[in-house]
């Protein structure tokens, strides 16, 4: 059965760097027919699609957060993760690491979710 | 970007009846593209339905989703406890995917 568990600092400071990872057990992130996507969902809000990543490396991000984001993968260790520059109250929601099964040309719909971690953003 | 745009965003009903809730887009979406997640208080989404009408595995039939273009509709036939919940349309026909605002489903 696939698991999917998000880990990182619950508590991040304005202005510094989100960094969260995904790690995936009963699948490998090396098959060809997934992505692996972070999504968000602020407290009481609606979901946002951050960003995907394929196992070649290759990855996708979604235009809106205007900031520096990386989605990135260590297929060693078969975890993906993801970081956020400069983040801002804004930013405080539930993370979710997710698989994105590859629809091609497009991304695809979302079958697997981890569980989720809050990460607030204060000083 | 594609806007989606769901509705109503509350519905009340009881165990047994019948639930339709509406997804409506900026922008024609290709019906293999539109899904429908369910999401309950402090849970992830639930992939529920993928390209418009087909359930997911272990979906029960009492879920159903019809619509094209820009117009989508999720049924759910006869409400069971369980299944009140917030529901998300999401379209991944263009980048980047977006998710609908959620319709919550509420015992009247």
């Amino acid at each position: 059965q696939l698991q999917l568990q998000e880990s990182g600092p619950g508590l991040v400071k304005p202005s510094e760097t989100l960094s969260l990872t995904c790690s995936v057990s009963g699948g490998s992130i090396t098959s060809s027919d997934y992505y692996w996507a972070w999504i968000r969902q602020p407290p009481g809000k609606g979901l946002e699609w951050i960003g995907s990543v394929y196992y070649t490396g290759t990855s996708y991000y979604n235009p809106s957060l205007k900031r520096p984001v990386t989605v990135s993968e260590d297929t060693s260790k078969n975890q993906f993760s993801l970081t956020l520059s400069f983040v801002t109250a804004a930013d405080t929601a539930v993370y979710y690491c997710a698989r994105q099964v590859r629809e091609f040309p497009h991304l695809g719909r979302l079958d697997f979710w981890g569980r989720g971690t809050l990460v607030t953003v204060s000083s | 970007e594609i806007v989606l745009t769901q509705s109503p965003g509350t519905l009340s009903l009881s165990p047994g009846e019948r639930a339709t809730l509406s997804c409506r887009a900026s922008q024609s979406v290709d019906t293999s593209y539109l899904a429908w997640y369910q999401q309950k208080p402090g849970q992830a989404p639930r992939l529920l339905i993928h390209g418009a009408s087909s359930r997911a595995t272990g979906i029960p039939d009492r879920f159903s989703g019809t619509g094209s273009g820009t117009d989508f509709t999720l049924t759910i036939s006869r409400l069971e406890p369980e299944d009140f919940a917030v529901y998300y349309c999401q379209q991944y026909h263009s980048s980047p995917g977006t998710f609908g605002q959620g319709t919550k489903v509420e015992i009247k």
